[in-house]
């Protein structure tokens, strides 16, 4: 079974400063997706980043980008220019494509809090 | 476009009541949605994958008769807690797979949180 396990259960930085997140995982698949959710306090879940395994390019969503290492099994979340939107949890989740219904496997989550 | 709601966002009960919980895709059909449980500061636990017109698929662990889930249309699908005690108080979330979205991208509604006294 996959496992995505985040290591920073909270993380605190000042405006403007650029964070990242981690996130690593496990499996034996060679094909899958991997994503980046945000939960921001209002609740409802909104994805940030996706990344397809088959890419070895991060992907980038203006201020958001990702360093993936598959060899690692890693995949962090870098934001640039925190704002203080950007107060939220979040979420690294993994998907196995072929995998039926393809569902979501999610990490613990990250509390990441802005500082004006 | 690509709106998920649920209903309700909150709701008390006394134990041994049922409750009943709609997540509806608004603008897009969904052939598939799935079921969360989230507790306090914790991440999305997955309790069922809900399939328009079959069975819902439960994960292990989840009891399928204390969590009733139906998927009746192509925009809805609901979750009864039936007979609910206050250890089944907790914040439960949906997602709706969107087809013409790109595999893995979800559409999670607002959530509703219950609470049992």
């Amino acid at each position: 079974a996959q496992t995505v396990t985040q290591s920073q259960p909270e993380m605190s930085v000042q405006e403007a400063e650029t964070v990242t997140l981690s996130c690593t995982y496990d499996t034996s698949e060679s094909n899958y997706y991997l994503f980046w959710y945000k939960q921001p306090p209002s609740r409802q879940m909104i994805l940030v980043i996706r990344q397809e395994a088959y890419k070895q390019q991060n992907a980038t969503e203006n201020r958001f980008s990702v360093n993936f290492q598959k060899a690692a099994k890693s995949f962090s979340l870098k934001i640039s220019d925190s704002q203080l939107g950007d107060t939220a949890m979040y979420f690294c989740a993994f998907m196995n494509p072929f995998q039926g219904a393809q569902k979501l496997v999610f990490g613990q989550g990250t509390r990441l809090t802005i500082n004006p | 476009g690509a709106v998920v709601s649920q209903h309700p966002s909150w709701v008390i009960c006394k134990s041994g009541t049922s409750v009943k919980i709609e997540c509806r895709s608004l603008d897009f059909q969904a052939t598939t949605m799935f079921w969360y449980r989230q507790f306090p500061k914790q991440s999305l636990m997955l309790m069922a994958t809900s399939n328009e017109g079959s069975k819902a698929t439960y994960e292990q662990g989840v009891e399928k008769d204390k969590f009733l889930i139906n998927h009746a249309s192509l925009t809805l699908s609901t979750l009864t807690v039936t007979s609910a005690h206050p250890e089944d108080s907790s914040f439960y979330i949906c997602s709706a797979r969107h087809s013409g979205r790109a595999p893995g991208e979800l559409f999670f509604g607002e959530g509703s949180r219950l609470t049992v006294l």
